[in-house]
């Protein structure tokens, strides 16, 4: 299967500030990327899906303005979650899909773990 | 409503046994069905993915079946090890590529 790749892997911040979190497909150009949160214990939750070069579409009651993500090339896009809050310490994971040969298919990144203090 | 569940919850066997987990959806359209692992502190890893043809499809020890009438899937792990303790996620993928996800089947291998 493809690689897809996140960083950080972890990450503390202190309450109010912001934290950006990269997705990267490392072998194939991914047309749509995949933003998930997933809280202990329960499954993957969808926040928004982003397409290379347009703006992402959110989740009914995703906060697009708190939870921004760009998707500015076709191995790259970007979750900044601004303004963190205790209740934003959440595992997010990214996936990658689309493209000419794997259009159907999503490989997920191995999470980023936020704790917000 | 586009619905996955899964059972049971959470699972413990012996190292050596084999087990099945199960899947149930009521997702529409229909595209195809997955099962992933989830290590703890990992991003979930396709073990199997079938269209609407397929009936069963086998990775290694893991052998996934497909009722597309009954909408009932189930994975049947074989020679359980312990790395095989993690959860397991049935998704199902409408057209679209927008994914269901079930809650997941906990499984624990204890030596």
């Amino acid at each position: 299967g493809a690689v897809v790749s996140q960083h950080p892997s972890w990450v503390i911040c202190k309450s109010g500030t912001s934290v950006k979190i990269e997705c990267r497909s490392l072998d194939f150009q991914a047309t749509t990327m995949f933003w998930y949160r997933q809280f202990p214990k329960q499954s993957l939750m969808l926040m928004a899906t982003s397409n290379e070069g347009s703006k992402a579409t959110y989740e009914q009651g995703v906060e697009k303005d708190k939870f921004l993500i760009n998707h500015a090339s076709l191995t790259l896009s970007t979750l900044t979650v601004t303004s963190a809050h205790p209740e934003d310490s959440s595992f997010y994971i990214c996936s990658a899909g689309g493209g000419r040969t794997r259009s159907y298919e999503q490989y997920f990144g191995p999470g980023t773990r936020l704790t917000v203090t | 409503k586009n619905q996955v569940e899964q059972s049971p919850q959470s699972l413990i066997i012996l190292e050596g046994k084999n087990c099945t987990l199960q899947c149930n959806y009521t997702v529409s359209p229909f595209s195809n069905l997955r099962w992933y692992k989830q290590d703890t502190g990992r991003g979930p890893v396709s073990l199997t993915i079938m269209t609407f043809s397929e009936n069963t499809k086998s990775n290694g020890r893991y052998t996934a079946t497909l009722d597309a009438d009954t909408k009932q899937s189930s994975l049947h792990i074989t020679a359980s090890q312990l790395s095989d303790s993690a959860s397991y996620i049935c998704v199902v993928s409408r057209y679209g590529n927008k994914l269901v996800f079930g809650a997941g089947t906990i499984l624990r291998v204890k030596s």
